[in-house]
């Protein structure tokens, strides 16, 4: 069945860092990508999605490209600051899904002055 | 006002209670969801409806119940509470565009 594996955490940065988070999906046909942040205390938020092979998502300096010859969805950001430290969540959906949406486990992120 | 309200943010209970978590929303979507929440596991659907007539069960149903009382309300019920449905819970609704997600239910069973 369609699955998402993400990376486990908790992931400890010092501000300004490189970020990566990898995600790598189990589909059949043409899921679409996404990723959702979950900051203390709150639900979850859309960080960014692509829909097709090779499209890149971003926001807020958040990066992931959608990688179909690798089955990957990698999110990146090229400095992270105190304020990102939060959950991250890596899903897919698909379209005979009826939308549902498929989740990873969730990666914790520290990110320490 | 948030676009999708859950109540209440927490609540603790005893084993065997019935209690019913609600989530109402001002988005005007057809589609709502119930998801648990557990450390290590992320999101997992409990079920889903497409309209006020439709009700279609997720990947882990059991032990809960569901009624879509409006387009607007979906409200999931645990009959008789055990401790393993200790966890945190999401409502959420979704159109063509994406989902938006209630703040969340903690709900601890004791």
């Amino acid at each position: 069945g369609n699955s998402v594996t993400q990376m486990e955490g908790p992931v400890t940065l010092s501000e300004e860092a490189f970020l990566t988070i990898n995600c790598t999906y189990t589909a059949t046909g043409y899921p679409s990508l996404f990723w959702y942040v979950q900051y203390p205390g709150e639900g979850l938020q859309l960080l960014l999605k692509a829909t097709k092979a090779d499209d890149k998502g971003s926001n807020k300096g958040f990066e992931a490209t959608y990688r179909k010859e690798t089955t990957s969805f990698h999110l990146e950001k090229g400095s992270v600051q105190v304020s990102d430290s939060a959950v991250y969540f890596c899903a897919l959906t698909w379209m005979d899904s009826s939308y549902k949406l498929i989740f990873g486990s969730g990666t914790r992120l520290l990110v320490r002055p | 006002d948030a676009d999708v309200t859950q109540t209440p943010r927490n609540r603790i209970t005893k084993t065997g209670k019935r209690i019913m978590l609600e989530c109402s929303q001002t988005k005007g979507h057809d589609r709502m969801y119930w998801y648990r929440q557990d450390p290590g596991l992320g999101l997992r659907l409990i079920y889903y409806s497409f309209d006020v007539k439709d009700i279609n069960k997720g990947e882990i149903s059991d032990g809960y119940s569901v009624s879509r009382q409006a387009q607007a309300k979906f409200s999931l019920s645990l009959e008789s509470a055990i401790p393993n449905q200790t966890a945190l819970y999401f409502c959420a609704t979704s159109d063509r565009w994406g989902y938006t997600f209630g703040s969340g239910t903690r709900l601890t069973v004791v």
